[in-house]
């Protein structure tokens, strides 16, 4: 069964501190891995988009990394913000479909 | 990217009674999909709006429960039928505009409580 699963499933991190979420993933073959930010109270946004064959991939202080034989991604995000406290969800497209699978996010919440 | 509304963004209805929902784009789209995000779990696909034709729903979802809409490439509808307070969630639209980058874009939402 497709499936992708994130941890930790809550964080606390002071201010200007770096932190890494992990996503591991059962799903094979496929298209491309995101990961997504979503704001309480607000739809999803992408971060970074990956396809299998790229290992990294970074968008300002947010860098996500790839292993596609471990089926393995994170998400590493430098001198965290107050404005970075949101759940950060791992979604993995399955080769040859357009339906996303979603992992259940890690809700990262940043301290002064 | 795409520029994503829905109507209404919250809500709080009554048991038994149905509610609709809308979503705008800015664009015009191929894909358009409905998800339902329940109280601290991830996003579950409830159907594809297909434009022209009837939705394509997965497993757990059925039209009676939640018919949609889709009249033309920027806008569909989804209806909450028939609510009980199980269908407290988050309700999002998402559009996939088939760009080189393969992404999907989200509304922002709407939160719809049932009591």
């Amino acid at each position: 069964k497709n499936q992708v699963e994130q941890s930790p499933q809550s964080l606390i991190i002071l201010e200007g501190k770096n932190c890494t979420l992990q996503c591991n993933y059962t799903v094979s073959p496929f298209s491309n891995l995101r990961w997504y930010k979503q704001d309480t109270g607000r739809g999803p946004v992408s971060l970074t988009i990956m396809t299998f064959s790229e290992n990294t991939k970074s968008n300002g202080r947010y860098t996500a990394t790839l292993d596609a034989d471990t089926k393995q991604s994170s998400l590493h995000i430098t001198a965290s913000q107050l404005s970075d406290s949101a759940s950060y969800i791992c979604v993995v497209t399955p080769r040859n479909t357009d339906k996303l699978i979603f992992g259940t996010g890690t809700r990262l919440q940043v301290f002064p | 990217s795409a520029v994503i509304s829905q109507k209404p963004s919250r809500d709080i209805c009554q048991r038994g009674t149905s509610l609709t929902i809308q979503c705008q784009v800015d664009s015009q789209v191929t894909m358009m999909f409905w998800y339902r995000q329940q109280p601290g779990q991830s996003l579950t696909l409830i159907a594809t709006a297909n434009q022209g034709s009837e939705a394509t729903y997965e497993s757990g979802f059925v039209i009676d429960k939640f018919p949609i809409s889709r009249p033309n490439l920027t806008f569909s509808t989804l209806t909450v039928s028939n609510m009980s307070p199980e269908d407290s969630s988050i309700y999002l639209c998402s559009v996939d505009p088939r760009t080189a980058r393969d992404e999907q874009f989200f509304g922002p939402g709407t939160r719809l409580t049932v009591l």
